[in-house]
């Protein structure tokens, strides 16, 4: 059963960089049928999409948000990367990785909560 | 504002059947498969409906279907740890970007 974990640190500064890793298991992560991405949801609000990394390494990413983002795989480690730079409160969210398509997820992370607060 | 809408709240009885929608454009429901997510009590998502097919374990009274520039998900025989926020999904190609809808509140009464 393919499972997917989150780590990284549960508080950030504003203006600083949040930086999580999520570890894949109990599966390939080099699939050629398979995006691996990141989706966040603040505090009671819904789901926001940041963006997709194939295992080559070609990303999509959230116009909104693109800018600030950077995903990045290391098929060696069964692991890839968010970086999000200049955070703000805004930023505050619970961070899923996952596995899925171009359209969306079939896999899910348990999620990781991330405050940003000085 | 969600490129995709949603009813906020929709509610039904234990047995029922239960519609909820998707509804987006031509740049994405209209082109792309949708994805369904189920979210309970602020848990991690779990997706009932992925590519048009259900994924293992999860019961044969979800289903999906399309219409267009809407997407739809039905429960058959609503139980009541169907309780849930339940979300959908796909891809805008005017936007490149993966689009969620702003989530539908699910009760069962």
């Amino acid at each position: 059963q393919l499972q997917l974990q989150e780590s990284g640190p549960g508080l950030v500064k504003p203006s600083e960089t949040l930086s999580l890793t999520c570890t894949v298991s109990g599966g390939s992560i080099i699939n050629n049928n398979y995006y691996w991405g990141w989706v966040r949801q603040p505090p009671g609000k819904g789901l926001e999409w940041i963006g997709n990394i194939y295992y080559s390494g070609s990303t999509y990413y959230n116009p909104s948000l693109k800018s600030r983002v950077t995903i990045s795989v290391d098929t060696s480690k069964k692991q890839f990367s968010l970086k999000l730079i200049s955070v703000t409160a805004a930023d505050t969210a619970v961070y899923y990785c996952a596995r899925g398509f171009l359209t969306g997820c079939d896999y899910w992370g348990q999620g990781t909560l991330v405050t940003v607060s000085s | 504002q969600s490129a995709l809408t949603q009813e906020a709240s929709v509610s039904g009885t234990v047995g029922q059947k239960v519609t909820l929608s998707c509804t987006g454009n031509n740049n994405n429901i209209g082109t792309y498969a949708v994805g369904w997510y189920q979210q309970i009590s602020h848990g991690a998502p779990k997706t009932v409906i992925s590519e048009n097919s259900l994924p293992s374990g999860i019961p044969d009274r979800f289903s999906a279907s399309k219409s267009g520039t809407t997407a739809s998900l039905t429960i058959s025989g609503l139980q009541p740890e169907d309780e849930a926020d339940y979300y959908c999904s796909t891809w805008d190609y005017s936007l490149s970007a993966v689009v969620f809808g702003g989530g539908t509140k699910l009760t069962v009464l």
